[in-house]
């Protein structure tokens, strides 16, 4: 069975400097991997996911996420926070040979606190 | 862009009630899932649907069903409410998979409240 572990309920950091959230996931073969980020009152916003290739993909709102299989991690990064990305973010992952059935599962959130 | 529309944003209702969630999503997608969302227990797959009439289980189906009669609309049936149900529950829809494993858009949720 598929599973993703995010370790640290809650990240702070100050506006400016850099973030990282991190993600571990267990799968069987190789994975495709997402991370959301969920506003105040909203559902999940898709921000980036791994498909192939390039092991440090980018996405939206600046931020960028690295693929590595050899610690099966993916963890979220952003160069400069600020404080409109305090959210909760999710990382999901399914395996690749699932057929029609997108079934992702997902970590249990990292809450981002970002201050000035 | 993707509009996936919940029915209602809060809902309060009382144990034993038969409560209907609807989901409504206006991009020809023909995967549909409902989700609960706990603290500290992140997004649990409840039921999904790949096509019409078309169902599986989730993770965690006990004390729900779910509807798919047309491709656009996607209930979620809470039998019988009980207080453990109370919980956020997220609709989201994408398209089937190829090369690319399409990425899932949400809802914006309803908060159910069962006293």
């Amino acid at each position: 069975a598929q599973s993703v572990a995010q370790p640290e309920d809650q990240v702070n950091v100050a506006e400016g400097n850099p973030l990282t959230v991190k993600c571990t996931y267990s799968v069987s073969g190789n994975p495709y991997l997402f991370w959301y980020v969920q506003y105040p009152n909203r559902g999940l916003q898709f921000l980036l996911k791994y498909i192939t290739g390039d092991n440090l993909v980018k996405g939206s709102y600046g931020f960028e996420a690295e693929f590595n299989k050899s610690q099966t991690s993916f963890h979220l990064k952003k160069p400069s926070a600020l404080v409109s990305d305090s959210a909760l973010y999710f990382c999901a992952v399914r395996p690749i040979n699932t057929g029609t059935a997108s079934k992702l599962t997902f970590g249990t959130g990292t809450r981002l606190q970002v201050t000035l | 862009d993707v509009k996936v529309t919940q029915s209602s944003r809060y809902l309060v209702k009382r144990t034993g009630e038969k409560v209907f969630l609807e989901c409504v999503q206006d991009m020809d997608h023909e995967n549909m899932f409902w989700y609960r969302q706990d603290p500290g227990l992140g997004l649990r797959l409840i039921y999904f649907s790949y096509d019409v009439k078309m169902k599986e289980k989730g993770d965690i189906p006990e004390g729900y069903s779910v509807s798919r009669e047309k491709k656009e609309r996607f209930s979620l049936i809470l039998e019988s409410a009980s207080t453990n149900q109370t919980s956020m529950y997220l609709c989201a829809s994408s398209l089937v998979p190829g090369t690319d494993p399409y990425e899932q858009y949400f809802g914006p949720g309803t908060r159910l409240t069962v006293t």
